[in-house]
């Protein structure tokens, strides 16, 4: 059974901190990994995306692989209000490209 | 660009009824998925599809059946449908090692 697992939740930061969010995933041959943001009573949507390792940096949003620990996180610099939601991990099996397998979630606050 | 489009949004059934949820795309994708989210967790795969034609089961497929009889369309059918099945259902679609797109969800209450 191929697992992906986030960090526990709920994670509370102060506005204008950094807030780190971690997700491990059990498929040493995974290619694609994904971040999607879900507001409550929404659908997920696209973060970030990240295929090789190191750092993807868009605006406030750090994505960072290391594929040899089997690892990925995400972190949101000077946090805002409106980025609380919960933080959606996904990663694409291998070799079935589209399919992906998502963790549980980690549900950020970020108080003003 | 309509993207996912997901209908109903909302519905609530009777123990034993039956319904069939729509999913369509319009971006040409060749893979779709149907899953669910019960309050406070994370995605669960129902079923998906990697083309026309061609479905296979996810995570948690039972009590419920699909087809893809064309690229654009993905229902999902719920048969004898049971409180347990109460819960957020989302379409998605991708074209591969692309990120998904998500509907906007149908919530399912059954009574």
């Amino acid at each position: 059974q191929k697992e992906v697992e986030q960090n526990s939740g709920p994670l509370s930061v102060p506005e204008g901190a950094i807030a780190s969010l971690n997700c491990t995933y059990s498929d040493r041959g995974s290619q694609s990994f994904f971040w999607y943001r879900q507001y409550s009573g929404k659908s997920p949507e696209l973060i970030m995306f990240i295929y090789s390792n190191g750092d993807k940096e868009d605006g406030r949003f750090t994505a960072q692989l290391n594929k040899a620990s089997q690892y990925v996180s995400l972190l949101i610099r000077d946090s805002q209000p409106s980025d609380s939601a919960t933080y959606l991990c996904a990663v694409n099996e291998s070799p079935d490209a589209g399919k992906s397998t998502f963790g549980d979630g980690t549900t950020l606050t970020v108080k003003p | 660009n309509a993207g996912v489009t997901q209908t109903p949004k909302f519905r609530i059934l009777k123990i034993g009824q039956s319904m069939t949820l729509q999913c369509t795309q319009d971006m040409n994708h060749n893979y779709m998925y149907w899953y669910r989210q019960d309050p406070g967790m994370g995605l669960k795969l129902i079923y998906y599809s990697v083309g026309a034609g061609i479905t296979d089961k996810g995570e948690v497929p039972n009590g419920y059946n699909v087809s893809r009889s064309t690229t654009e369309d993905f229902p999902l059918r719920l048969e004898l449908a049971a409180p347990s099945q109460t819960s957020v259902y989302f379409c998605a679609s991708t074209g591969g090692h692309q990120p998904q797109h998500f509907g906007d969800g149908t919530r399912l209450s059954i009574l």
